[in-house]
């Protein structure tokens, strides 16, 4: 079974700081990846995914994630966090084939963004 | 366009009652999926669908819980009889499993309180 594994549960950033939040994964064959973006009361939403293309995945907001099998990682990155960056953040994976878009999701790591 | 959307936004209800949660999918798209977010067990899948047929129900924690999907557009996820164990906020999501490269496309969720 596939699994992703986010470290920390609680990131604090001052603005304009180097966002890193780390995320790696369990899978026999490399599967697509994701990270969801959550904010408060609303649903999860897109941030950038790596369905076996590129390596660094560029998404919105500014923010990015390195696919790296040897580590099996997928942390997301973000050079200058902004005060609106503040939110839920969950990686998940997804079956390359036969997976019909079944996500499994990390716990999630709250980001906060401090002045 | 018009996402996917759920009701209610919000439902308090008494132990024992039964709760019905609604959800419209993104039209044309051919899969949802239900699942529950809580602080201790985070996002769980608990049913999904591909083109209105039930092909995942293992996350169903029991009997009490049910879903269908009488048609593309509309799937209603039911909890007969509630207990307060049962407090979450449930989501659904749909996607397009025809490109199967896994993005999701949440509603905004329904908080649940069984008192």
């Amino acid at each position: 079974a596939q699994s992703v594994t986010q470290l920390g549960s609680h990131v604090s950033v001052s603005e304009g700081a180097l966002v890193l939040l780390r995320c790696n994964y369990s899978s026999s064959v490399p599967p697509y990846l994701f990270w969801y973006v959550q904010y408060p009361n609303q649903g999860l939403q897109l941030l950038l995914k790596y369905t076996s293309a590129a390596t660094l995945v560029k998404g919105i907001n500014g923010f990015e994630a390195e696919f790296k099998k040897s580590e099996t990682s997928f942390h997301l990155t973000k050079p200058s966090a902004h005060m609106s960056d503040a939110a839920e953040y969950f990686c998940a994976v997804s079956p390359v084939t036969g997976g019909g878009n079944k996500l499994t999701f990390g716990t999630g790591t709250q980001l906060k963004v401090e002045l | 366009d018009a996402g996917v959307i759920q009701s209610p936004r919000h439902e308090v209800t008494e132990m024992g009652q039964e709760v019905t949660l609604r959800c419209k999918p993104i039209s044309g798209h051919n899969s949802l999926f239900w699942y529950r977010q809580t602080m201790m067990r985070g996002l769980e899948l608990l049913i999904y669908f591909n083109n209105n047929v039930p092909i995942d129900d293992s996350g169903m924690p029991e009997d009490r819980f049910s879903a269908k999907m009488p048609n593309a557009s509309f799937s209603t996820l039911k909890i007969q009889p509630s207990e307060p164990r049962d407090s979450a906020v449930y989501f659904c999501a749909s996607s397009n499993r025809d490109i199967n490269t896994g993005e999701l496309f949440f509603g905004e969720g329904s908080r649940l309180t069984v008192l």
